[in-house]
């Protein structure tokens, strides 16, 4: 059965340092999606993307975070500078023709 | 505006019990609603959705959910509870379609013997 793949499963940074996380959506998927949770919170919706453009982001997507879907297959999240509140899961998802989300299994950040 | 409310942040039933997890949204347009489980260490599996069709829905592992508009609820019911249905448990509302969701802040569902 298709999957959405994260990498890496846990990544640990210093704080200021830049982080990218990895995708690898399903393949014929056109929409992308990040989200993140921080623990013991809820999941919360960070940015969508489609035809190679954000679609729609939220409030805390600022200018530390951008995306990019570099080779047609991955999409990743770079978050620059890092900072101790950017600990989290970080959640892509993806979906096709029938708009359900699929979610990979996270991310997991943690910044010291 | 969407927003999502999950009563009872945990759930404790003994194995064969009824589990009811609630769930109330609130939407500015006609939702469309859902129920994501999460297992230890795994990412978000859709339970099952609402998307304007019928009301009750049902969804994998014996769960289903009725979307009740005057309520403005979509409460997650199972007959008779397993142990393998401890998990965390996220209701959803997307305004009007997919992509976007906004979800509850989850309840922990322990089934003890």
């Amino acid at each position: 059965e298709p999957e959405v793949t994260q990498t890496p499963s846990h990544q640990v940074t210093q704080m200021g340092q830049e982080v990218i996380l990895r995708c690898v959506p399903i393949s014929n998927h056109l929409y992308f999606y990040w989200y993140r949770q921080i623990l013991g919170q809820k999941v919360e919706f960070l940015v969508s993307f489609y035809n190679n453009e954000i679609s729609e982001k939220s409030e805390i997507f600022d200018d530390q975070f951008s995306v990019e879907r570099p080779d047609g297959s991955n999409f990743t999240l770079k978050i620059r500078s890092t900072k101790l509140e950017d600990s989290a899961m970080y959640f892509c998802a993806s979906s096709g023709s029938t708009g359900e989300l699929f979610f990979g299994e996270g991310s997991r950040l943690t910044v010291l | 505006a969407q927003s999502v409310t999950q009563l009872g942040s945990h759930v404790s039933v003994s194995e064969g019990a009824l589990v009811l997890l609630r769930c109330n949204y609130s939407s500015s347009v006609p939702p469309y609603l859902f129920w994501y489980v999460q297992y230890p260490n795994q990412g978000l599996q859709l339970l099952l959705k609402y998307t304007s069709a019928a009301t009750l829905v049902k969804g994998i592992n014996g769960f289903e959910a009725e979307f009740k508009k005057s309520e403005t609820s979509f409460h997650l019911t199972k007959p008779s509870a397993h142990m393998s249905d401890a998990a965390e448990y996220f209701c959803a509302v997307s305004p009007g379609g997919y992509n976007k969701l906004i979800f509850g802040a989850g309840t922990r569902l322990a089934v003890h013997p």
